[in-house]
């Protein structure tokens, strides 16, 4: 399978713990996005990286909240001292360059529980 | 900036009977628009994409949908619904430019088909 892939699937914590998750784009995709999503709403965008610099980051993106893309491949997205609130499913996606780098692929996601 | 409403939270329809989800967009820009489909359990699905090209967009599954710039809307539509098609639809509008592909959801709209 060639998709985005997305690693581990369901992570469950305990309040206070760090977290890590990992992504990895689809081949060539030089585009990455990470995004969240709560029960009864739809993702919302936390942050994008063009090859491995990050562009842009949301005001939803805590001081607890880091993310890499070290090679410009995968991605890794890291929460500290997680909070019950993080409670969230987390996605990945990629996009190719040129004209349909608005064209976003979806991995299936890492669930978060914190307790 | 840019925005996205979806009209219902919920829509329920028999099966064989013709779909209609509505979405209605906001944006500084001529806006690159999508629908995705997320089964239970599954990633985001890339139904369709609307950018300048035509008006009325086909996609998978037999579902289309109708850009209309004076009325910002982005209907999907389906003349049959399937058991198949019972899950959560998002209206997304992308960004152009430096930042091509950062996205906005809707808050999503269930689709229930009833026998």
């Amino acid at each position: 399978d060639t998709g985005v892939s997305q690693d581990p699937r369901h992570k469950i914590t305990k309040r206070g713990q760090n977290v890590t998750f990992r992504c990895d784009p689809i081949s060539e995709h030089n585009r990455l996005y990470w995004y969240r999503q709560t029960l009864g709403q739809g993702p919302e965008f936390l942050t994008y990286f063009q090859n491995e610099a990050q562009l842009e980051k949301s005001r939803l993106l805590s001081d607890r909240f880091s993310a890499e893309r070290p090679k410009g491949s995968f991605s890794t997205l890291e929460i500290q001292r997680t909070e019950q609130g993080d409670s969230a499913m987390y996605l990945c996606a990629s996009s190719p360059s040129g004209r349909d780098t608005d064209t976003q692929y979806f991995g299936p996601g890492t669930r978060l529980t914190v307790l | 900036a840019q925005s996205v409403t979806q009209l219902d939270s919920h829509v329920s329809v028999s099966e064989g009977t013709p779909v209609l989800l509505r979405c209605n967009y906001s944006s500084s820009y001529s806006p690159s628009l999508f629908w995705y489909v997320q089964h239970p359990n599954k990633g985001l699905q890339l139904l369709l994409k609307y950018t300048s090209a035509a008006t009325l967009v086909k996609g998978i599954n037999g579902f289309e949908a109708e850009f209309k710039k004076s009325e910002t809307s982005f209907h999907l539509t389906k003349p049959s619904a399937h058991m198949s098609d019972a899950a959560e639809y998002f209206c997304v509008v992308a960004e152009e430019g430096t930042n091509a592909g950062k996205s906005t959801f809707g808050d999503g709209t269930t689709l229930t088909v009833k026998p």
